[in-house]
């Protein structure tokens, strides 16, 4: 079974500074996705990044970055200038890719607890 | 815009007593999902479908069902609640394809059983 760590459940951030949140898991697969999802407080949770594991380019999605290390399987993200609007729980997640038909889950770490300070 | 919404955003029962979250969705998604997310928690998946075939996965307490009448719309079904079934529950949707299309949350119901 996939399972997926973050080690820091809380980490704080001056506002326009750079954070890096970590993410491990495990699998036996080779191919697969990962996710970083945001959950402000009392709100959906909405995607940040995405990144395949067949392709050794890190995604990037504006001041949001990931450091994706497959063989150590390693997920960071980094946000940079760090926005009050980014104070959220942020979820590391995995998901396996489908040689076939059908669908599937979501495995998600613990959170990540970012608190910006202004 | 497009969206997943669940309702309620906040449901109180007491224990045993059974309840129906729904969730339904304009993105047109061929696949939904249930998942649990308790205090300090990951979110864990309890089921999911695929069209109108239904995935439960193996750890699912029996007491959780989930209908799904049409494309749209997706219920879940607390049979018997306890008070370990307190939590938030997040529905999701997807276009399922080889390319790993991410899915789309909803608000979530927050459930609390007296």
């Amino acid at each position: 079974a996939q399972t997926v760590t973050q080690s820091q459940p809380e980490m704080s951030v001056q506002e326009a500074e750079t954070v890096t949140l970590s993410c491990t898991y495990d699998t036996s697969e080779s191919d697969y996705y990962l996710f970083w999802y945001k959950q402000p407080p009392s709100r959906q949770m909405i995607l940040v990044i995405r990144q395949e594991a067949y392709k050794q380019q890190n995604a990037t999605e504006n001041r949001f970055s990931v450091n994706f290390q497959k063989a150590a399987k390693s997920f960071s993200l980094k946000i940079s200038d760090s926005q009050l609007g980014d104070a959220a729980m942020y979820f590391c997640a995995y998901r396996r890719a489908y040689s076939g038909g059908g669908a599937d889950g979501l495995t998600f770490g613990k959170g990540t607890h970012l608190i910006i300070q202004p | 815009d497009a969206m997943v919404i669940q309702n309620p955003r906040y449901q109180v029962t007491q224990f045993g007593k059974p309840v129906t979250l729904s969730c339904s969705q304009t993105l047109n998604h061929n696949v939904m999902y249930w998942y649990q997310q308790k205090s300090s928690q990951a979110p864990k998946l309890l089921f999911h479908y695929y069209d109108k075939d239904f995935n439960n996965e193996a750890d699912t307490p029996d007491n959780f069902q989930s209908r799904r009448p049409n494309t749209s719309f997706c219920f879940l079904d607390i049979r018997s609640p306890g008070l370990g079934d307190a939590a938030m529950y997040l529905c999701a949707t997807s276009r399922w394809d080889r390319d790993g299309q991410p899915q789309h949350f909803g608000d979530g119901t927050r459930l609390s059983i007296l």
